[in-house]
């Protein structure tokens, strides 16, 4: 069974920093793409990174470009997100994604998500 | 940016089929999918491909694209498929969601 929990949510002030965690099981975490969505309060999905099997690319939405940083650890199946210089804007709960990218066949989509953890940016 | 626009809400009775758009320039020339989220929970994959089904999902849940709109139909809707639905495609290495619909069993 595909699993994939999400930690290291919480309440950080306008300007600080946080790190998610995403613990994946059930599955090959090396043969994957990995992403994290977000989903502000009340509001709609948006995607935030990816990041390629091997850690060798990566995207990030431009809200975040230079702040946030995605990586994993294959060793340790798991996958994170960087969060600096946070803002009240970023306030949302953080979904990881097994992330079905293939550039061959134009298919880009996420067949499993965590539970999510919640990021509270405020003063 | 690639934008992708859906009605914000469709209503529908119990049995009878709901249809969600997803518009956006040229989408029939990508893939689209669609998820669905439930109050409080995580979002779950219902279509992929245009019109591809995952493991699990009922066959009332089928989907298609073409031109500039995609496609989410619920045949025979029951109460459990009261939910938020979204489309996504992929766009200059972005993924993008659509607006988001919800639909109300009445």
């Amino acid at each position: 069974e595909v699993q994939l929990v999400e930690s290291g949510g919480g309440l950080v002030q306008p300007g600080g920093s946080l790190r998610l965690s995403c613990a994946a099981s059930g599955f090959s975490f090396t043969s994957y793409w990995m992403t994290w969505v977000r989903q502000a309060p009340g509001k709609g999905l948006e995607w935030v990174a990816n990041i390629k099997e091997d850690g060798s690319e990566k995207d990030y939405v431009d809200s975040v470009k230079g702040r946030f940083t995605i990586s994993r650890d294959n060793a340790k199946n798991s996958l994170y997100l960087q969060m600096n210089s946070l803002r009240a804007e970023d306030t949302a709960v953080y979904y990881c994604a097994r992330d079905l990218h293939d550039g061959r066949y134009g298919t880009y989509y996420f067949d499993f998500w965590g539970q999510g953890t919640l990021v509270t940016v405020s003063s | 940016s690639y934008e992708l626009s859906q009605p914000p809400s469709v209503s529908v009775s119990p049995g009878q089929t709901a249809s969600i758009t997803c518009s956006g320039d040229k989408l029939g020339d990508r893939y689209a999918c669609w998820y669905q989220q439930k109050a409080g929970q995580s979002p779950v994959l219902v279509i992929y491909e245009d019109s591809r089904r995952p493991s699990g999902i009922p066959d009332r849940f089928s989907g298609s694209n073409s031109g500039n709109t995609a496609t989410l139909t619920i045949s025979g809707t029951q109460a459990m498929d009261e939910a938020d639905y979204y489309c996504q495609a992929w766009d200059s290495s972005t993924y993008v969601f659509g607006t988001g619909t919800t639909v109300t069993v009445l």
